[in-house]
């Protein structure tokens, strides 16, 4: 159980262009969604928390109009990095919460901007 | 504002010997204490839960405990597959929201 997809695995984009990434909870129904980005060899920082129906909360620093959050569903949310530069390069993992305390997190998604 | 300081960065054992990775946790409340395993270029998989100071969990070769300062993975006889980067967590007791902060991590390699 607590199993949670992301999609896709990995991605490249030019410069300038929109990527989006799946995040599903395939055996339960996420409350809360969580947003993380990792650098190589750092740990994982938060981006935005994301509760079903509601507009995301964003951690400080982190550019609201750039990373768009939408969780639609209570077993899906989605991240879409508008206008992405080579910066914006890493690992992108999400994460999923029921109505219990322990967050479960996906594969992750690894987006290299060109 | 919650701080997590995991020690050491790193650590290397030979296969069989046994050590603890530790992890320091400042936090106005604690909700949670959280331990995650992660693999090169995968998420963290969940591994413990610490809720109250004394509390002990078990799986396979690891034990976690909890103190009111800090939480101790123990891992007993190690094998080269335990080999991953350890991940610690902390939840507030005062946020509404589930939020994780996590530590750096732990880089164990076990050597066969």
């Amino acid at each position: 159980g607590a199993v949670v997809s992301q999609h896709p695995s990995w991605v490249i984009c030019k410069s300038g262009t929109s990527v989006k990434i799946e995040c599903r909870s395939l055996d339960f129904q996420a409350t809360t969604m969580f947003w993380y980005r990792q650098f190589p060899k750092q740990s994982l920082m938060l981006m935005a928390t994301s509760n079903e129906g509601s507009k995301a909360t964003y951690e400080q620093g982190v550019e609201k109009d750039k990373f768009l959050i939408n969780h639609a569903s209570l077993t899906l949310s989605t991240l879409t990095v508008t206008s992405a530069h080579p910066e914006d390069s890493s690992f992108y993992i999400c994460s999923a919460t029921d109505y219990s305390y322990e967050q479960y997190f996906g594969p992750g998604t690894r987006l290299t901007v060109t | 504002e919650d701080q997590v300081t995991q020690s050491p960065e790193a650590l290397r054992l030979q296969e069989g010997e046994s050590s603890s990775l530790n992890c320091s946790y400042t936090v106005s409340g604690l909700r949670g204490l959280f331990w995650y395993r992660q693999d090169p270029g995968k998420g963290p998989e969940f591994l413990f839960t610490l809720y109250s100071a004394g509390e002990e969990k078990e799986k396979e070769r690891l034990k976690a405990t909890l103190t009111k300062k800090e939480s101790f993975l123990h891992i007993t006889a190690p094998k080269p597959e335990d080999s991953a980067t350890y991940l610690c967590a902390v939840q507030d007791s005062g946020g509404s929201n589930y939020k994780l902060t996590f530590g750096k991590g732990t880089l164990l390699t076990v050597n066969p």
